[in-house]
């Protein structure tokens, strides 16, 4: 089975402009998570759904959202970005509890 | 807050085991001890996991102490591609979220 994919893989954006990340599951998992990684902060949970409801949140700013598609691949949006939001973003998905991670969006904001 | 503790770095001989140790010792009758590790600007990498029982598979044994207050993830031959930071995450098995919390981790530097 392919494992998860994210796209972009690199990403570059300045101050205040939007940036939309793609993840696509494992095939047959239905639970997707967001994971937003720093230095200073290290992993933090960012939202997770599952079958298109969000179902947990993390303590992060309204700026980010994020939402799943009937077949499961999901997206997260962040608007008007920050320098502090550099980071590698990590998708999830899961079936039978158990989480397998993706390779990571990295974005740079300048 | 992450419900482990664990060190923040311990070096190990190419070749050798590796015993990495995790306190969890407010851990719950349906919590399970996972393991992930992440090799430097990877994803994390699922390893195993396990509630009461010893358990093994292809990459690392899992021994979980009797009162499943602390456990011990062990990589049965260390290789330089071992190299990484392993988190051990306590959390429910099903539930309504799969949702982790991931703590500061332990880096294992493999010598060769």
């Amino acid at each position: 089975k392919a494992g998860v994919t994210q796209t972009p893989r690199y990403l570059i954006k300045t101050r205040g402009q939007q940036v939309t990340l793609s993840c696509s599951p494992i095939s047959g998992h239905r639970s997707v998570s967001w994971y937003q990684q720093t230095p200073g902060q290290g992993l933090q949970f960012l939202f997770e759904y599952f079958s298109e409801t969000q179902r947990n949140k993390g303590n992060f700013p309204g700026r980010f959202s994020g939402r799943q598609f009937s077949n499961s691949r999901s997206e997260m949006n962040v608007s008007t970005l920050e320098l502090g939001d550099s980071a590698l973003y990590l998708c999830a998905s899961s079936l039978a509890g158990t989480q397998y991670f993706g390779p990571g969006t990295r974005l740079t904001v300048l | 807050d992450a419900k482990t503790t664990q060190p923040p770095s311990m070096d190990c001989a190419e070749g050798r085991a590796a015993n990495l140790p995790c306190n969890h010792s407010t851990i719950s009758g349906n919590e399970y001890v996972y393991w992930y590790r992440q090799i430097h600007s990877q994803g994390p990498q699922y390893i195993i996991h396990g509630l009461k029982n010893n358990e093994t598979n292809e990459m690392a044994s899992l021994i979980i102490t009797e009162d499943r207050k602390s456990s011990t993830l062990i990589l049965p031959h260390a290789t330089l591609r071992d190299t990484a930071v392993y988190y051990c995450i306590v959390r429910p098995y099903g539930g309504a979220t799969n949702k982790l919390i991931f703590g500061t981790g332990t880096l294992l530097a493999v010598q060769p």
